[in-house]
């Protein structure tokens, strides 16, 4: 089931804060964030098992309420190369299979602006 | 260079032709996944193949089809193609997901951009 990315999009200047949201209907065992730059494949950025736990790359950074069934990312002091698409990706346990492939959200677009 | 290859990087085709578009994961993951972009719909998963299994299905409809080989790259078959499915298609590859989380993330390769006229 594709989880629900909140803002659709959002515009910033440089140096300002931002939060993605990534909600779904279901438990969940892991969320995955990528990013994607116009015209290019998603990277990867980090993943979050359930516990609870925050990573942090660079100066984005993200967390994970499993009972909430949600995750957060955080752009602190965003830069222009920040711009681009955010996804959330989602594992749910207990499927018909054990492929573990990903669902992903549509989409957070980021613009970063001088 | 993400290590993943995906060719051709542009296909346009005609209504009603098949294509088949490849996709050789990066060197040592087991694991290759497909997703259909598109603007409004965000990344789809289609299809996983896991050491030339398949293992997971997703919104794949039944004109396309999928394989992985033993030399571990895998083709997306889509037959009697209809103006809806221009979209890009992205291959991700992963290591042994088995264990229960994929801990190193998606490697994607950088698409096939399918144009159906």
């Amino acid at each position: 089931q594709q989880p629900v990315q909140s803002p659709q999009a959002v515009i910033l200047r440089e140096g300002e804060d931002a939060v993605i949201n990534c909600s779904s209907s279901k438990a969940l065992y892991s969320v995955h964030w990528y990013r994607q730059k116009h015209g290019e494949a998603p990277v990867f950025l980090m993943i979050l098992l359930k516990g609870g736990e925050q990573k942090g790359h660079e100066k984005i950074s993200a967390s994970f309420n499993e009972k909430k069934q949600q995750s957060s990312l955080y752009l602190t002091a965003s830069q222009l190369s920040y711009s681009g698409t955010y996804f959330c990706g989602t594992e749910d346990p207990g499927g018909s299979n054990s492929g573990y492939a990903l669902n992903f959200g549509k989409g957070t677009s980021l613009l970063v602006t001088p | 260079d993400s290590g993943v290859t995906q060719t051709p990087k542009h296909l346009i085709t005609a209504t009603g032709q098949r294509v088949t578009l490849r996709c050789s994961p990066r060197s040592g993951d087991l694991s290759v996944y497909w997703y259909q972009q598109s603007l409004d719909q965000g990344l789809q998963f289609l299809i996983q193949y896991y050491n030339g299994e398949e293992r997971a299905k997703g919104n794949i409809l039944e004109r396309f089809s999928a394989q992985q080989f033993p030399d571990l790259h895998s083709e997306l078959n889509l037959s009697s193609l209809e103006l809806g499915d221009s979209a890009l298609y992205f291959c991700a590859s992963s290591v042994n997901p088995l264990q229960g989380a994929i801990l190193n993330g998606y490697t994607f390769g950088s698409g096939t951009r399918l144009t159906v006229v």
